[in-house]
């Protein structure tokens, strides 16, 4: 069955340097999450969107930005990167109302700012 | 605000026995847990999903319980085999509408000892 797909897997910029994140949700399904994981810490929300719409908003700096394109794929831009911003950053996806929306995670980048 | 924990965060286990992780929440307002595991540096896996109007599911030799009014869930792993030892999450998701966010507990690191 085809998973939550995450492009890079690993990624290394200097401070001050912008990155993007690329997330390819299952097929069919309608809503996206970001999440952020520091080394040793548990996932941090940022942020969702339902149907192409901002849906929920978490701990998302304001150096950070994200949307979903027509096709549901997500971007998370991130810029004037600070070494605090390395950490492996979580693509999800589900479908709402399906079965108590279960959410899938993908494989995650590895964001290493140096 | 929610908190989730998790106890013990690591437990060592001789291969073969049964064992329960264990994970409580603050808010007892959840639409539905959820149980992950995740293996060093990768993704999370789905294990399985608690709605709030359940008691337990069941998938192979995992067993989950949730406790909704006591903030209580456990896994049960039947059976514990070397290819169980990773990180365990659980994770709650808040009943009230439009809010997305998952809250993850700090995990239980399993280690399965041949």
């Amino acid at each position: 069955a085809a998973g939550v797909i995450q492009s890079p897997r690993h990624l290394i910029k200097e401070k001050r340097e912008t990155a993007t994140l690329k997330c390819y949700p299952i097929p069919r399904h309608d809503t996206v999450y970001w999440y952020q994981q520091g080394p040793g810490q548990d996932p941090q929300f940022l942020i969702s969107f339902y149907e192409k719409m901002q849906s929920d908003k978490g701990s998302i700096p304001d150096r950070f930005s994200a949307q979903q394109f027509s096709d549901y794929h997500s971007e998370l831009n991130m810029s004037s990167l600070e070494l605090g911003d390395s950490a492996l950053y979580f693509c999800a996806s589900s479908l709402r109302g399906a079965g108590g929306n279960t959410i899938y995670f993908g494989e995650g980048s590895w964001l290493t700012v140096v | 605000k929610q908190e989730v924990t998790q106890i013990p965060a690591a437990l060592s286990v001789p291969e073969g026995e049964n064992l329960v992780l264990n994970c409580s929440f603050t808010d007892s307002a959840i639409y539905n847990l959820q149980w992950f595991r995740q293996d060093p540096g990768k993704g999370l896996t789905s294990l399985l999903l608690i709605q709030s109007s359940q008691r337990e599911q069941t998938s192979g030799r995992l067993n989950a319980s949730l406790d909704k009014s006591s903030g209580r869930s456990t896994l049960y792993i039947a059976a514990s085999q070397p290819g169980d030892s990773a990180t365990y999450l659980c994770a709650v998701r808040p009943e009230n509408f439009g809010n997305e966010k998952l809250t993850f507990g700090t995990g239980t690191r399993l280690t399965i000892i041949p």
